[in-house]
């Protein structure tokens, strides 16, 4: 069974930084690309970044380019996300999920709120 | 990268069939079969249902069917059933080589 594990939310201020994980066990990590997705409080799915297998390609959404950074360690099967500068925006679920294009397995997400 | 344009909510009754439009343009939904739907659950992971336009994924009912003509996918669901209700989001490839979702669509079964 496919499982992904977020973790690494919080409440962070304005402008601090934070850094996601999303633990992947059940299928062979390195052959698949890997994206986050994010949902806002009340508000729709917005996907936010995705990864190569190898890790050698990345691709983001406008509104967080520049301040987000994906990675992957295929030696420990886990996927990051390094958010700086945060803005009171970035508050969401931050979902980790499995490929790019058809997101066939999701985590349960990890919250992350941006409050003073 | 603007999201794709679906409507907010849509009903239907136990049994009918409702139809959920997903409007893009020639650069995501128009330019690529590389449409999906996802059904989610409040406080649950979002499931896929359809993948490339039209391909339900293994074990997902075949109530779902999806299709797409010009700029604009679809997603049908036949013979509602009260677990249906939901959000559905559909997502399309761009040639920008990113991913775009739309605003989400509430489907109630009355």
């Amino acid at each position: 069974e496919v499982q992904l594990l977020e973790s690494g939310g919080g409440l962070i201020q304005p402008g601090g930084s934070l850094r996601l994980s999303c633990a992947v066990s059940g299928l062979t990590f390195s052959r698949y690309a890997m994206s986050w997705v994010r949902q806002p409080p009340g508000k729709g799915l917005e996907w936010v970044s995705s990864i190569s297998e190898t890790g050698s390609a990345t691709y983001y959404a406008d509104s967080v380019k520049g301040r987000f950074t994906i990675s992957r360690d295929n030696s420990r099967n886990t996927l990051y996300l390094q958010i700086n500068s945060l803005r009171a925006e970035d508050t969401a679920m931050y979902y980790c999920a499995k490929e790019k294009i058809r997101l066939d397995d999701w985590g349960q997400g990890t919250l992350v709120t941006v409050s003073s | 990268q603007s999201a794709l344009t679906q409507p907010a909510s849509v009903s239907g009754s136990l049994g009918q069939s409702i139809t959920i439009s997903c409007t893009g343009t020639s650069s995501d939904v128009g330019g690529f079969n590389y449409v999906s739907w996802y059904q989610h659950h409040p406080d649950k992971a979002p499931k896929l249902i359809i993948h490339d336009v039209s391909n339900r994924p293994s074990g997902v009912s075949d109530r779902f069917s999806g299709s797409k003509s010009g700029n604009t996918a679809s997603l049908t669901i036949s013979g509602l059933q009260a677990e249906d209700d939901a959000e559905y989001y559909c997502s399309s490839y761009t040639s920008s080589s990113t991913v775009v979702f739309g605003g989400g669509t509430k489907v109630t079964v009355v």
